[in-house]
This record gives C-alpha cells, sequence and structure tokens, in this order.
C-alpha cells in the first residue's frame, strides 16, 4: 500500500522569507501527487496536483511543487510566504484501481509565520 | 451553492442518538468520498462512491452507514456512536477515479 511522509510537524518561517515543505511518498509505480492546505475550521484547498509530464508543477497562491523520482519526493516550496499562508499544509497521493481509489494523506504541516 | 457543501457543519450527539451528514455537490462529478480526521492522525478514507455505486469500503465499523442516492448526493448515517468517533468528517468529490478530489467544509461531530 502506499504511504506518505511529511517529515515536519511544525515550520516556522518569517514573512517574506522562502518556505519549503517536505513531502516523500512510497509506492511502486508513478502516482498522482498533492498538495491541499486547510485553515481552521475549513476544508481542504487544493494548492497543485501532478499527474505526469513536467516535473515542476505551478499551483495557486504562489506555491510550486517538483516531483523527484530518485528520491520519492514532492516538495512544496514558495520563495516568500505572506501571514495569510499560515495553516496546515498536506501532502497526499492517489492511485488507480485495486479498490484504493481514494487519497493517502501525509500527517500534515502546520505552517506559522512570524511578523 | 457552489463546490461541495456540507450540512450541518456541526453536531453534537449523544451515543445512543441516530443522526446524519449530508454532503452535495455541484460540481458535475460522477465520484464521492468520505473522509474522518481527528486530531494527530492523518485523514482517513472511509467510503467511496462511483455513479453512487460503493467501490472502497476501509474496513470502517457498521455504526457508519453510508448512502449514495444520486451522483450529486452523499449521506453518512450514524448510529451508536463512541467517543472516539468525534472528528472532523469531510466530503469530497471528483470527475473521475482517480481525479483530483475538492472537498467541503466538512461537520465537526462531537460524541458525548
Amino acid at each position: 500500500a502506499q504511504s506518505v511522509t511529511q517529515p515536519d510537524i511544525h515550520i516556522t518561517v518569517s514573512e517574506g522569507a522562502s518556505l519549503e515543505l517536505r513531502c516523500n511518498y512510497s509506492y511502486g509505480a508513478t502516482p498522482y501527487l498533492f498538495w491541499y492546505v486547510q485553515s481552521p475550521g475549513q476544508g481542504l484547498q487544493l494548492l497543485l496536483k501532478y499527474f505526469s509530464g513536467d516535473t515542476l508543477v505551478q499551483g495557486i497562491k504562489g506555491f510550486e511543487a517538483e516531483f523527484k523520482r530518485s528520491q520519492s519526493s514532492f516538495n512544496l516550496r514558495k520563495p516568500s510566504v505572506h501571514w495569510s499562508d499560515a495553516a496546515e499544509y498536506f501532502c497526499a497521493v492517489g492511485v488507480s484501481g485495486g479498490g484504493a481509489d481514494g487519497l493517502t494523506f501525509g500527517k500534515g504541516t502546520h505552517l506559522i509565520i512570524q511578523p | 451553492e457552489t463546490g461541495v457543501t456540507q450540512t450541518p457543519r456541526h453536531l453534537v450527539m449523544g451515543m445512543t442518538n441516530k443522526k446524519s451528514l449530508k454532503c452535495e455537490q455541484h460540481l458535475g462529478h460522477n465520484a464521492m468520498y468520505w473522509y474522518k480526521q481527528s486530531a494527530k492522525k492523518p485523514l482517513e478514507l472511509m467510503f467511496v462512491y462511483s455513479l453512487e455505486e460503493r467501490v472502497e469500503n476501509n474496513s470502517v465499523p457498521s455504526r457508519f452507514s453510508p448512502e449514495c442516492p444520486n451522483s450529486s448526493h452523499l449521506f453518512l448515517h450514524l448510529h451508536t456512536l463512541q467517543p472516539e468517533d468525534s472528528a472532523l468528517y469531510l466530503c469530497a468529490s471528483s470527475q473521475d477515479l482517480p481525479d483530483t478530489q475538492y472537498f467541503g467544509p466538512g461537520t465537526r461531530l462531537t460524541v458525548l
């Protein structure tokens, strides 16, 4: 079965600084990869996704992520964070068929923005 | 209404009550999902429906009973729940399987 690891439970970044959130997955083939963001009391909002093609994908709110097959990683980056980026970030893996058509999520990374 | 909506947003129930959570998607999607989000645990996939047929049941206790009467609506019927069932229950939909999933705001459930 597939799995997702987000090694950082909390990350604190100063406003205006760059950000990288780590995500590693375990799956035998190329999975579908997603990053979602969740604000308190809200559902999950899709930031970006990777299905195939260019390994650097652009998302909303200035986020990007790079798929690295050799490292089984899909790290999320932003060059300059804003206070409104404070939220919980989830990496997810999707696979096809075999009775596993939902997403498998990491435990999330809580992003704190310092003024 | 647009996107995925869920009602109620908050629910408090006793262990002997019966209640239902409702999800509606206005995106014309063919697949719908229930997830459970507990504190300090990853989101757990509970059920998957595609074209109103259940395609996945992730060993969920029978006190949770899903229903998908059409491709736009999904229910989660609850009965004789336990306090450990308190969580945020999220509904999602996607065009097909597998595909990008779009989430509702969730129902915060508290079982007393």
